[in-house]
């Protein structure tokens, strides 16, 4: 069964620390996505990437970065976590890259992030 | 700019009763759309796509959907709820190279 996993289900971090998201997918897709949940807000993406070393931000990029060093993994940077940034953070893939329609995302279960 | 509207924050619906969930969307083109389902603490899964031809389409867990382009509306159906297919519903519609934007949910409550 194709996969996209988090590293971490829960995460406390204090303000100001430099926070990582990981997220690997083993279906060799070349899209990743990220995505913070809140409630009353949707989901709203952060960064995306088409390929590796490739990225695009969102439409809420600022205070993240992201990093894809390979195909699998997509990574997401606090550079220095806030308390508005505590929230549920989604990882996704789909196969194609910008050219190809996107067949449906692959979601991983999730990151809550609490920022203290 | 390309939007979709779930008008309905929150249903609720006997088990055994049918269900419908709305889903309005704005794009400028032939969309490709989406219903995903969360249970609690979880990630998405994806319960079914429309990208052409027939405008209903069959997904999993007893799902189906209705693709009507006169009214800009995919909305969600089941015919027998069951008390395992309460969570939020989410519809998204593809925007520009595969990126999607997501409606902001409708939550499922079922009464025994």
């Amino acid at each position: 069964d194709v996969k996209v996993t988090q590293s971490s289900r829960y995460l406390v971090k204090r303000t100001g620390e430099k926070v990582f998201l990981e997220c690997v997918q083993d279906m060799d897709h070349e899209n990743m996505f990220w995505y913070r949940q809140d409630p009353g807000l949707g989901l709203r993406l952060i960064y995306f990437s088409y390929d590796v070393k490739m990225k695009e931000k969102g439409d809420i990029p600022e205070g993240y970065s992201v990093s894809r060093e390979k195909k699998e993994r997509f990574s997401l940077i606090l550079e220095s976590a806030s308390t508005n940034q505590t929230s549920m953070y989604l990882c996704a893939s789909s196969p194609n890259g910008p050219l190809g329609p996107n067949y449906g995302y692959t979601f991983g279960s999730g990151t809550r992030l609490t920022v203290v | 700019a390309q939007s979709v509207t779930q008008p309905d924050i929150h249903i609720t619906v006997s088990e055994g009763a049918s269900l419908e969930l709305r889903c309005n969307y704005s794009y400028g083109a032939t969309p490709y759309l989406f219903w995903y389902v969360q249970s609690p603490g979880q990630g998405l899964q994806l319960l079914l796509k429309y990208f052409s031809g027939d405008t209903l389409v069959q997904g999993i867990k007893g799902f189906e959907a209705e693709f009507k382009r006169s009214q800009s509306s995919f909305n969600l159906r089941k015919p027998s709820v069951h008390w395992s297919d309460a969570a939020e519903y989410f519809c998204a519609v593809e925007t520009n190279a595969g990126k999607s934007t997501f409606g902001d949910g409708t939550t499922l409550t079922v009464k025994p």
